[in-house]
C-alpha cells in the first residue's frame, strides 16, 4: 500500500522567511496529492492540492512542487505570517483513491 | 451550516462500553470517509464509502469497528468492548465525485476517551 513520509516534523521560521515541507510517496500509481492545514482545535482544511499532469501550482503565498519520477513533492510558504502557524499535513492517494496522510508538520512563525 | 457534521464532539466512556458515532456528510457527496487522529500523527484511514458501499476497511482495523451507511447519505461508527488505546479523535470527511481524486472535507470531530 502507499506509505508517505514527511519532514521536518517540526519547523521554526523567522516572519517573512520561507518554509519547505517534503513529502515523499511510495505508490507510483498516486495521482493527487493535497496539503492540509491543522490549526490547534480544528479540523483539516486544504490549502492546496497538484494532480499527477502538472509539476508545480501556485496559490498567492502558497506553492506546491511535484517530482513523478523521485516520488517527491514538496509545500513553499513564502513570507510567512504568525497566522501560518499549524500542523500542516501531506497526502497521496493510493491506486483505490483513499488518502495516506503524511505525520504532520508543526510549523512555528516568531515575530 | 452546509459543512461536514459530527456527533458527539466529546465522548468519555468506561473500558468495554460500545460507543457509536455520527456524521453527517456534505450533501450530495458520494464518498465519506473515516479517520483515526492521534496527537501528534496525521489522519489514519479506517474506513470509506461510496453511496452506501462499504468499498474499504484498514487492515489494521479489528473486529470491533464497524461502520455503516444505510441511505447513502449519514453514516456511524461503532466500536464495541472499547480498550484504551482506541481513545483518539474520529475525523470524518466527504468529497464528491467517485474517484477519490476530489478534496475532502473534514468534520469537526468525536474527541473519544476511554478510561
Amino acid at each position: 500500500g502507499e506509505n508517505v513520509e514527511q519532514h521536518p516534523s517540526t519547523l521554526s521560521v523567522q516572519e517573512g522567511d520561507s518554509a519547505v515541507i517534503k513529502c515523499t510517496y511510495s505508490d507510483s500509481a498516486s495521482n493527487y496529492f493535497p496539503w492540509y492545514k491543522q490549526e490547534l482545535g480544528k479540523r483539516p482544511q486544504l490549502i492546496i492540492d497538484i494532480r499527477s499532469n502538472v509539476g508545480e501550482k501556485k496559490d498567492q503565498r502558497i506553492a506546491v512542487t511535484l517530482n513523478k519520477t523521485a516520488k517527491h513533492f514538496s509545500l513553499h510558504i513564502t513570507e510567512t505570517q504568525p497566522e501560518d502557524s499549524a500542523v500542516y499535513f501531506c497526502a497521496a492517494t493510493d491506486s483505490w483513491g483513499k488518502f495516506q496522510f503524511g505525520a504532520g508538520t508543526q510549523v512555528v512563525v516568531t515575530p | 451550516d452546509t459543512g461536514v457534521s459530527q456527533d458527539p464532539r466529546h465522548k468519555i466512556t468506561k473500558r468495554g462500553q460500545n460507543v457509536t458515532f455520527r456524521c453527517d456528510p456534505i450533501s450530495e457527496h458520494n464518498r465519506l470517509y473515516w479517520y483515526r487522529q492521534t496527537l501528534g500523527q496525521g489522519p489514519e484511514f479506517l474506513t470509506y464509502f461510496q453511496n452506501e458501499a462499504q468499498l474499504e476497511k484498514s487492515r489494521l482495523l479489528s473486529d470491533r469497528f464497524s461502520a455503516e451507511r444505510p441511505k447513502g447519505s449519514f453514516s456511524t461508527l461503532e466500536i464495541q468492548r472499547t480498550e484504551q488505546g482506541d481513545s483518539a479523535m474520529y475525523l470524518c470527511a466527504s468529497s464528491s465525485g467517485t474517484s477519490g481524486t476530489d478534496e475532502q472535507f473534514f468534520g469537526p470531530g468525536t474527541r473519544l476517551t476511554v478510561l
